[in-house]
């Protein structure tokens, strides 16, 4: 069965810009979870998503932003770039919410 | 607040020789979850581990669980070249999100 699949898988934006990633979980899947992962930081939860609604939230600033559609699919946006915010974004599926399997990431570089 | 810690962070070691990578963490949760990241990588899933006193084995690789003393070890056995990744532990209490160790950067020389 298909893994789960994120897009773009690079990217390369602009301090002050918006950006949007796109998160298709295994199918039947209805948990997302989506996590940033430095050198510095580590990896590090934003949010998570089940059955449309946010279920858990992590320590991050208001420009990170998250939604899930009614066929599970979640895209995750982040408003005025930082340069800080230069990481491999991960977003990984389950299907009651443990047994997580992560997408190959996003890597997002902001100049 | 829930803490993970994973040592050794750096781990050099020959082919064919064991080592123990461990990880502890700060509060009662229900699973462990080990996985490995070969870089520039996403995580692959290599154990769940869902209560006390639990082991679980693939090729080289072994993984266990204290609950009571809140460790998890993942044991290397006669480590070959293609184990070189880091390893991460994580833990998810009830109804919550994982929180990752710092993670392990194994290196296996010839």
């Amino acid at each position: 069965k298909a893994g789960v699949t994120q897009t773009p898988r690079y990217l390369i934006k602009t301090r002050g810009q918006q950006v949007t990633l796109s998160c298709s979980p295994i199918s039947g899947h209805r948990s997302v979870s989506w996590y940033q992962q430095t050198p510095g930081q580590g990896l590090q939860f934003l949010f998570e998503y089940f059955s449309e609604t946010q279920r858990n939230k992590g320590n991050f600033p208001g420009r990170f932003s998250g939604r899930q559609f009614s066929n599970s699919r979640s895209e995750m946006n982040v408003s005025t770039l930082e340069l800080g915010d230069s990481a491999l974004y991960l977003c990984a599926s389950s299907f009651w919410g443990w047994g997580y399997t992560f997408g190959s990431g996003t890597r997002l570089t902001v100049v | 607040e829930l803490k993970v810690e994973q040592n050794p962070l750096f781990l050099s070691m020959q082919e064919g020789k064991n080592y123990t990578i461990y990880c502890n963490y700060s509060t009662t949760s229900d699973r462990l979850y080990w996985y490995r990241q070969d870089p520039g990588k996403s995580l692959e899933s290599l154990f769940v581990l869902l209560s006390n006193g639990a082991v679980k084995q693939e090729g080289r690789l072994m993984a266990s669980l204290d609950t009571k003393a809140r460790l998890s070890t993942l044991h290397i056995t006669a480590a070959v070249h293609d184990l070189s990744a880091t390893y991460f532990c994580a833990v998810q209490p009830s109804g919550s999100r994982l929180t990752f160790g710092e993670g392990t950067q194994l290196t296996v020389n010839p």
